[in-house]
């Protein structure tokens, strides 16, 4: 599986963007990025994800390199109720399974 | 639409005894998954039905797990007998064709 990597945490005010890095330098030409969070006593929720281009949803957007090596999920006005883990997976597209790794811990501050 | 749904929330058995947890997907999405979170680890995945076949059951860490799914519709994963390492977070997501999973909130399986 092709792997990613995360920052531990990272913190952020309330009503702030929030710029969540996630690097691939080894992504295949047929992975897509997921990104997924889990908030405290729940199941992992899907957010966003994407190929090439850059994504919105009405939840993030989702922005990649050019060379597909990284990429940033965009919190544009966090709130306290998106803190949560936050995991960046990818995923091939003739594969079902996520691989979670232990993603990033987002703190929002009141 | 109604969520995943997963039955038990909480369940807590002895060393030795059988476990079944239950997962019911979102109407209409073929593909169902299993999950779990054992102490201290990562989430990793245990196994992935289309419809009522197993499509790929690799993550699945030793026969004392069985899972079904009768019909195509909801799924069962029994532990028998339980170890004190099979403790965690079991999560069920489901999908239909390649968008994202929804997750169930898990369940909870303390094993004494």
């Amino acid at each position: 599986d092709a792997k990613t990597t995360q920052p531990n945490s990272m913190e952020s005010n309330e009503e702030e963007p929030v710029h969540l890095p996630c690097n691939h330098s080894t992504i295949s030409g047929t992975d897509y990025i997921h990104w997924y969070r889990q908030l405290p006593s729940q199941g992992p929720e899907y957010v966003i994800h994407g190929l090439t281009s850059n994504v919105n949803n009405r939840m993030a957007s989702l922005a990649i390199a050019e060379d597909r090596k990284s990429s940033t999920l965009i919190l544009h006005r966090a709130t306290l109720r998106d803190a949560a883990v936050y995991y960046c997976i990818l995923r091939d597209v003739d594969d079902y399974k996520l691989s979670f790794g232990a993603g990033t811990t987002v703190t929002v501050r009141a | 639409e109604a969520g995943v749904t997963q039955f038990p929330s909480h369940s807590v058995i002895e060393k030795g005894q059988t476990v079944t947890l239950r997962c019911d997907p979102i109407s209409g999405h073929d593909n169902l998954y299993w999950y779990r979170r054992v102490m201290g680890k990562e989430i990793k995945f245990l196994l992935h039905f289309v419809k009522e076949s197993k499509q790929d059951e690799s993550g699945m860490p030793n026969n004392r797990f069985l899972a079904e799914r009768t019909g195509g519709t909801y799924s069962t994963l029994k532990v028998q007998p339980a170890e004190l390492e099979d403790s965690g977070v079991y999560f069920c997501a489901s999908s239909h064709q390649d968008y994202g999973y929804t997750f169930g909130s898990g369940t909870r399986l303390t094993v004494v």
